[in-house]
């Protein structure tokens, strides 16, 4: 069975770093590409970034271009996003998903709120 | 970026209608849509792939069709169980979802 557990989120003060990890298991991480979605508080659905299976290309909204960085280690089947100077409108609900149909499994989520 | 808009925002049906909620693309999407299915509370899940391809596990009252900017999603039979949120999402190029149409039961 295909599982993807979120961790690493919570409340952080602007400006500051927040890094969220997904631990997958239940299929092959390495042949896999990999994403970050994030749904705002009773909003809609919005692609954060996406890394292919080996980690040697990555892509980025624009709005988290240049501050947030995806990442991964095949060899523990994790998943990362390292968030810096992070901003109001960052608050959000993120989400690991698997690049497979593409989106075709999601993690439960983890709640981010940046606020002072 | 390709736009992605659903309609109706909010749909109000009995159990066993035929429901059908509309996904119109702002450019040709060749057909790379998704669908999912979002309940209170919980993640996502997806139920058809590239337009009309249903996802294991899901029932078969769910179907796809559409090509170009327009899609559709139908529920042949609506179900108690299928009170959700309905996202579509494209593929073909930057990723994009739409806004989602809320299925509520009469």
């Amino acid at each position: 069975e295909v599982q993807l557990v979120e961790s690493g989120g919570g409340l952080v003060q602007p400006g500051r770093s927040m890094k969220l990890s997904c631990a997958a298991s239940g299929f092959t991480f390495s042949n896999y590409g990999m994403a970050w979605v994030r749904q705002a508080p009773t909003k809609g659905l919005e692609w954060v970034a996406t890394i292919s299976y080996d980690g040697s290309s990555t892509y980025y909204r624009d709005s988290v271009k240049g501050r947030f960085t995806i990442s991964r280690d095949n060899a523990k089947s994790t998943l990362y996003l390292q968030m810096n100077s992070l901003r109001s409108e960052d608050t959000a609900t993120y989400y690991c998903t698997r690049w497979g149909r593409p989106f075709d499994y999601w993690g439960q989520g983890v709640m981010v709120t940046v606020s002072s | 970026d390709i736009q992605m808009t659903q309609s109706p925002s909010v749909l109000s049906a009995s159990v066993g209608d035929r429901v059908t909620l509309n996904c119109k693309a702002s450019q040709n999407i060749n057909k790379y849509l998704n669908w999912y299915q979002q309940k209170l509370g919980e993640a996502p899940k997806l139920l058809i792939y590239n337009t009309n391809n249903l996802q294991t596990g899901i029932p078969s009252r769910f179907s796809g069709s559409g090509s170009g900017t327009d899609y559709t999603l139908t529920i042949s039979s609506l179900q108690p169980e299928d009170v959700a949120t309905y996202f579509c999402f494209q593929h073909n190029s930057w990723p994009t979802f739409g806004s989602g149409t809320k299925l509520e039961i009469k």
